[in-house]
């Protein structure tokens, strides 16, 4: 999707080493969704942020919601070889107009062992 | 409970035929959802499901329909398949209300239209 800008496009880490990816919107984002999906496999929910300033954590995932509401960032401590994956933020920009989802292009990482 | 479930897993098309994707959920949700998936372009949303008896056009409608006839079920359609739709689609469902965009991805559907 054109209105939400993923980066990097894709990630190797070495086990064990910190990372974060970022989704952006040229537009305010009245709700940012995280998910997941594994290669070859569906999308998982991993956290939902809808203030401005919000932050989440769950097991050693952190996102976090900027004041602006315009950009928010994912960030894994200490990456496993079981978060390799696809990570894609989801958001809402039409403001509750039909409960639509726009998605990022998404971020393939790679944890090497 | 199965959660959401897509049928066929793979198939492979001609151009100009036609076919129909099935997504079932069990968990009595009211809205359910298709999107396609393309290399570098994330999720696109097809068409969207707000209830039984209910559709509407999402991103990226033009080639496809779908139909609502009961509330487990969302079909998706294509009635002269081009090259171009050749893509992993995923079906998805979710509550209605606040928590509505917690959405739950059924496992997808290789398409490959030749």
């Amino acid at each position: 999707s054109q209105e939400l800008e993923q980066s990097p496009q894709s990630l190797i880490v070495q086990e064990g080493k910190n990372l974060t990816i970022n989704c952006t919107s040229s537009k305010t984002l009245y709700g940012l969704y995280w998910y997941k999906q594994k290669y070859g496999e569906g999308l998982i929910f991993l956290m939902m942020l809808q203030k401005g300033g919000e932050e989440k954590s769950h097991e050693k995932i952190t996102a976090k919601l900027d004041e602006k509401k315009q950009q928010s960032s994912l960030h894994i401590t200490a990456s496993q070889p079981s978060h390799a994956g696809i990570y894609l933020c989801g958001a809402d920009i039409w403001g509750n107009a039909g409960n639509m989802l726009t998605f990022g292009g998404g971020t393939r990482l790679m944890v090497k062992p | 409970n199965a959660g959401v479930t897509q049928t066929p897993k793979f198939r492979v098309l001609k151009t100009g035929q036609s076919m129909t994707l099935l997504c079932a959920q069990d968990m009595n949700h009211e809205y359910m959802y298709w999107y396609r998936q393309d290399p570098g372009m994330g999720l696109r949303l097809i068409h969207y499901s707000v209830g039984e008896g209910t559709t509407a056009k999402g991103e990226v409608p033009d080639g496809y329909n779908v139909s609502r006839l009961k509330k487990q079920n969302f079909l998706l359609g294509l009635e002269s398949a081009a090259p171009s739709q050749t893509s992993v689609y995923f079906c998805a469902s979710s509550r209605a209300g606040v928590s509505s965009y917690e959405q739950y991805f059924g496992p997808g559907t290789r398409l490959t239209v030749t």
